[in-house]
């Protein structure tokens, strides 16, 4: 398996939900990353996961909660998101944390009402 | 840190006509530069990259040359078709560093029929 997968592929939720987006890979990749994109910019870098631990938070809002269950899935946990928050989410994955090829997810496309 | 720069911003040719993106960088350290091609709604994709111990690299249609004293890389499509169209981001990452990928902000490149 040479993809990585997110779920799901459209969220709209409000200010006060919760919610959670999903993001695996089969690739025996030990680094995670968590990116935002915002229209026609490129992707921003959220979070870095290696070897299951973060190892890099870009000074992202307490409101996202990453969590790395294991070497092969990745979560990022939503609560009380603001408008501005609406993007696409890229999960991405690579060999090691480095300088290596990062494979990314399709996104799932958030929308803050 | 790291600062890419990215021209032209927006790219119109026919096609069959050659296209050129380039990219300049500031961190010395930087030693591994891919190269994303972005459609419409869809996840970035790989579609070259290149190491600081080589100075060009090709792929059928597309290649990346790369001068470290000038701190710069340039990527070339030739015989550009309409499925080319997309937008494309260059990168580049320092090893030994935090890996942290600096994203240029992207050239839209259209090719008309």
């Amino acid at each position: 398996d040479t993809e990585v997968t997110q779920t799901p592929k459209h969220l709209v939720m409000g200010m006060t939900n919760k919610k959670s987006l999903k993001c695996e890979q089969h690739m025996g990749h030990r680094a995670m990353y968590w990116y935002k994109q915002k229209a026609k910019k490129p992707p921003e870098l959220m979070f870095v996961y290696s070897y299951e631990k973060l190892s890099i938070n870009e000074s992202v809002p307490s409101r996202f909660s990453p969590e790395c269950p294991n070497s092969s899935l990745l979560n990022l946990h939503l609560h009380a998101l603001q408008p501005e928050d609406s993007a696409l989410y890229l999960c991405a994955s690579s060999r090691l944390a480095g300088d290596e090829t990062q494979y990314f997810g399709p996104g799932t496309r958030l929308l803050v009402l | 840190g790291e600062n890419v720069e990215q021209h032209p911003s927006t790219l119109s040719v026919q096609e069959g006509d050659s296209a050129v993106i380039k990219c300049t960088y500031s961190d010395s350290a930087s030693n591994y530069f891919p190269w994303y091609k972005q459609e419409l709604g869809k996840r970035p994709q790989l579609i070259i990259d290149i190491r600081s111990n080589v100075g060009e690299k090709k792929d059928q249609r597309i290649a990346v040359t790369l001068n470290k004293t000038a701190k710069h890389f340039s990527l070339h499509i030739t015989e550009t078709q309409p499925e080319d169209s997309a937008v494309y981001f260059c990168a580049a990452v320092a090893s030994g560093g935090s890996y942290i990928p600096t994203f240029g902000r992207g050239t839209s490149l259209i090719v008309h029929p």
